[in-house]
């Protein structure tokens, strides 16, 4: 199975732009890199995904290195509402079917 | 339009009991996929099932089963319960292969 690495905790101000950073150096052509946050006592939202080019939407923006080995979620302007944890993700195609590895997650914490 | 609903909320069962735990998708979502993240730690992939079969499954052993009903439905049953099966379980719907909409969970303790 392709994994995920993401530091655990990350601290931003409000009003400044957060990059968070995920690793996946095992993850093969076919994998989509989504990212999905948690805001305490909620399910996970889904946030962004891309393949290989440089995905934007309202909510963030993804940058995906060229090798795909890595990739960036940038929140451009940090609130307290972004506080949560995000999960970067790959979407695994194997023997037929899909699979969702999950990484450990990085606490975002926003200063006001 | 109505999200992703799961229950009970809360379950407490004993060692050895078995846990039924029921997630209703999104109306016009036909995939399901149940995840277990317990206490302080990450979310784990338990079970995807789609258009009423299962698709794919984590590393979990096989007391942790489910089904898809015709309705799209989900129901998660945790045989032979052990302590280190209480966690928060839960439940999202997608259609297709696209975004994934979760429910609030359902808290299972085990005593």
């Amino acid at each position: 199975d392709a994994k995920t690495t993401q530091p655990n905790s990350m601290e931003s101000n409000e009003e400044e732009p957060v990059h968070l950073p995920c690793n996946h150096s095992t993850i093969s052509g076919t994998d989509y890199i989504h990212w999905y946050r948690q805001l305490p006592s909620q399910g996970p939202e889904y946030v962004i995904h891309g393949l290989t080019s440089n995905v934007n939407n309202r909510m963030a923006s993804l940058a995906i290195a060229e090798d795909r080995k890595s990739s960036t979620l940038i929140l451009h302007r940090a609130t307290l509402r972004d506080a949560a944890v995000y999960y970067c993700i790959l979407r695994e195609w194997g023997s037929g079917t899909y699979k969702y590895i999950f990484g450990t997650g990085t606490r975002l914490k926003v200063l006001a | 339009e109505a999200g992703v609903t799961q229950s009970p909320t809360h379950l407490i069962k004993t060692r050895g009991q078995q846990a039924t735990l029921r997630c209703s998708p999104i109306s016009g979502h036909t995939s399901v996929y149940w995840y277990q993240q317990a206490l302080g730690l990450g979310l784990q992939f338990l079970l995807w099932y789609d258009e009423g079969e299962e698709r794919n499954r984590g590393n979990f052993p096989p007391r942790f089963s489910g089904r898809q009903f015709p309705n799209y439905s989900s129901e998660l049953n945790v045989n032979a319960l052990e302590l280190e099966d209480s966690a928060l379980y839960l439940c999202a719907s997608s259609w297709g292969q696209g975004e994934q909409f979760f429910g609030p969970g359902t808290r299972l303790t085990v005593l």
